[in-house]
This record gives C-alpha cells, structure tokens and sequence, in this order.
C-alpha cells in the first residue's frame, strides 16, 4: 500500500547548527506536501507546503525541497533553536478525493 | 479568534462506557476530520466530513461514529469504549472541501483518553 515515511525516529543537534529531516513517500500521485510541527501537549503546527510542480520553497529560517524522482522530501531548519525542539511530521495527498496521509513523526532534541 | 475548539481535554473511562468528544471551529471551514495519535503510529484519520451534511470513514473507524452538526461543529462518539481506543484524539478543519487536495489543515490541541 501507499505509505509515508520517515528515515529516523530522533534527531539530536547543536542550537545553531542546522538541521535536515527526512520523509520518504510512495504514492507517486501525491501532489501536496506539508511539513507539521508538534510540540509536547499539543496539536500540529503548520510550518510548510510545496507543490508537486516546485522543488524548492522557503519561509522564514525553514527550506523544503522536494525530489520527485525519488520521492523524498526534507525539511532544513536554520540555525536551530531550542523552540524548535519538537515532533515533525511530513504529509502528503494526490490524486482526487484523497486526504492527507501522515508520517509517524520524528523528534528533533536541540542541545545547548 | 480561538480557532479549533476540542472538549474535553482529558478522561478516563470504564471499558464498555460511551462518551462524546466535541470540537469546533470558527474559521468557517468546509472540512473537518478526526484523528487519533498513538506512540509510533503518527497521526490516523477516524472520519472526516468534507462538507455540512457528509460524513466518511478514514483509516480507522471502527469503533467509532461521527456527527457533523452544523458548518461549525463535529463530534466523535465511542459508543462503548474498549482500552484500545486509549489515545489522543485530535480534531481538525481545513477550507478545502471534498475532492483533490486537502489543502492546509488547523488542528486542536487534542484530547486525551485513558480506557481502563
């Protein structure tokens, strides 16, 4: 079946560093992309989109790039921070009548 | 401007026991949806209503019934509660209606649920 994926469960960087995070997909219908932030005790955050029809979109400290080719998608946080230490999600839909399918999620720790 | 509105935010129930979990929202959204989070299975659709007056099964929906009520409000019933349905239910709406591409989607804070 279709699935959305993500590489690693925890990510662990220095504040400041920048961070990459990973998301595989595989309904290669999907044409819709948005990256979700989660804090603790709390819902999603929109952070995010892309269309299929771009590879590249930035928003402020934040870049998501998309290779269709290979179906993978990331999410570059500059110059981490400490608020930025979360749960993200990658999602994705395509095609008619779908609705988003999310990724299991991974933790981003930001360390001192 | 509260945005979406999930009640309540915490309970616990006795298994076989029903309960209803409310949620609104006052963006005038077309679409709602129900999710639950579980530890390593991410975020999983209950049911989603795409519009006033329709309601449909996502991933997940045994066990579970939805109302849309109005434009505004969308509720998640357990009928009788089993400790699998121990959770966190999120509700969510998005402008989008039915059809390709949901577009962004506003989540509440969520609600947990402990089934005993």
């Amino acid at each position: 079946g279709e699935s959305v994926g993500l590489h690693l469960p925890t990510l662990s960087v220095q504040e400041g560093d920048n961070s990459i995070i990973n998301c595989a997909y595989s309904n290669s219908a999907s044409d819709y992309f948005i990256w979700y932030k989660q804090e603790s005790g709390k819902g999603p955050q929109f952070i995010i989109d892309i269309r299929s029809n771009m590879d590249k979109r930035q928003g402020q400290r934040v870049t998501v790039l998309l290779n269709k080719t290979v179906k993978h998608l990331s999410l570059q946080i500059a110059a981490t921070q400490p608020g930025d230490s979360a749960v993200y999600f990658c999602a994705e839909t395509g095609g008619a009548n779908s609705k988003l399918t999310f990724g299991k999620g991974i933790t981003l720790s930001v360390r001192p | 401007n509260a945005g979406v509105t999930q009640t309540p935010k915490f309970q616990v129930l006795k298994t076989g026991q029903s309960m209803t979990l409310q949620c609104a929202q006052d963006m005038n959204h077309n679409s709602m949806y129900w999710y639950r989070q579980d530890p390593g299975m991410g975020l999983r659709l209950i049911y989603y209503s795409a519009s006033e007056g329709t309601t449909d099964k996502g991933e997940v929906p045994n066990g579970y019934n939805v109302s849309r009520l109005n434009k505004r409000e969308f509720s998640l019933r357990l009928e009788s509660a089993a400790p699998s349905q121990t959770s966190v239910y999120f509700c969510a709406s998005s402008e989008g209606g039915s059809g390709r591409g949901t577009g962004e989607l506003f989540f509440g804070e969520g609600s947990r649920l402990t089934v005993l």
